[in-house]
């Protein structure tokens, strides 16, 4: 079956440390997106990607990283530089620039600080 | 500004009933795209319906419908024959322009459906 998949579902994270959440989809979309939710809120986006190799800041870059070396994968990497990373954050994807498409978004990771 | 308000944060709904959740959009684009998802506590998002700017007609997927008044710039979900299964938090989001994939979220409404 396509869909999109993250991991781990729960994180960690101790003071100072980075960490590296995983999103990977098979539905052979071209465009990848991060978000960012907290209790109580809509979603806001980190950064996305339209293309392999490219990728443009969201709402709420600050503190995040990305990269996109393959079309089936987005990671996002939560810095020590994020002073309040816990939250619940969504990878989800769709087709460039075909504007009724809605995004599918993976089941989310966790994240919290120790 | 923002562009798309929830003014519900929750809403209670008998089964069996039908349920209106509302949605209004702020725009200068004359070409938009208006997205509704449901979020279970699961915390997936699910896509439920969609409305394009230009489409005359109003959106239905099965049990939801759009009720777009585009004067009015609003984009209300409505869900007929609610179930318990439609408990679950409901985000209104725009897609603003035609050249942009970018999604701006409404701060959703929390649907409750009792016996």
């Amino acid at each position: 079956d396509g869909g999109i998949t993250q991991s781990p579902k729960y994180l960690f994270r101790k003071e100072g440390q980075n960490v590296t959440l995983s999103c990977e989809q098979n539905l052979n979309h071209d465009a990848m997106y991060w978000y960012r939710q907290d209790p109580g809120q809509g979603l806001r986006l980190i950064y996305y990607s339209q293309i392999v190799n490219d990728f443009q800041k969201g709402d709420i870059a600050e503190g995040y990283s990305v990269s996109r070396e393959k079309k089936e994968s987005f990671p996002l990497t939560v810095t020590s530089a994020q002073k309040n990373p816990t939250a619940f954050y969504l990878c989800a994807s769709n087709w460039a620039a075909v504007g009724n498409q809605p995004q599918h978004f993976g089941d989310g990771t966790r994240l919290s600080i120790l | 500004a923002q562009k798309i308000t929830q003014t519900q944060p929750g809403m209670f709904v008998q089964e069996k009933e039908a349920v209106t959740l509302d949605c209004t959009y702020d725009t200068s684009d004359p070409s938009y795209g208006l997205f509704w998802y449901k979020q279970p506590s699961s915390g997936e998002m699910i896509f439920l319906i969609y409305q394009g700017s230009y489409d005359q007609q109003n959106a239905t997927e099965g049990r939801y419908s759009l009720n777009f008044q585009k004067a009015r710039k609003s984009a209300n979900l409505v869900i007929s024959a609610s179930q318990l299964g439609d408990s679950a938090m409901y985000f209104c989001a725009m897609r603003e322009g035609h050249n942009t994939d970018k999604l701006i979220f409404g701060t959703g409404t929390r649907l409750q459906v009792f016996p």
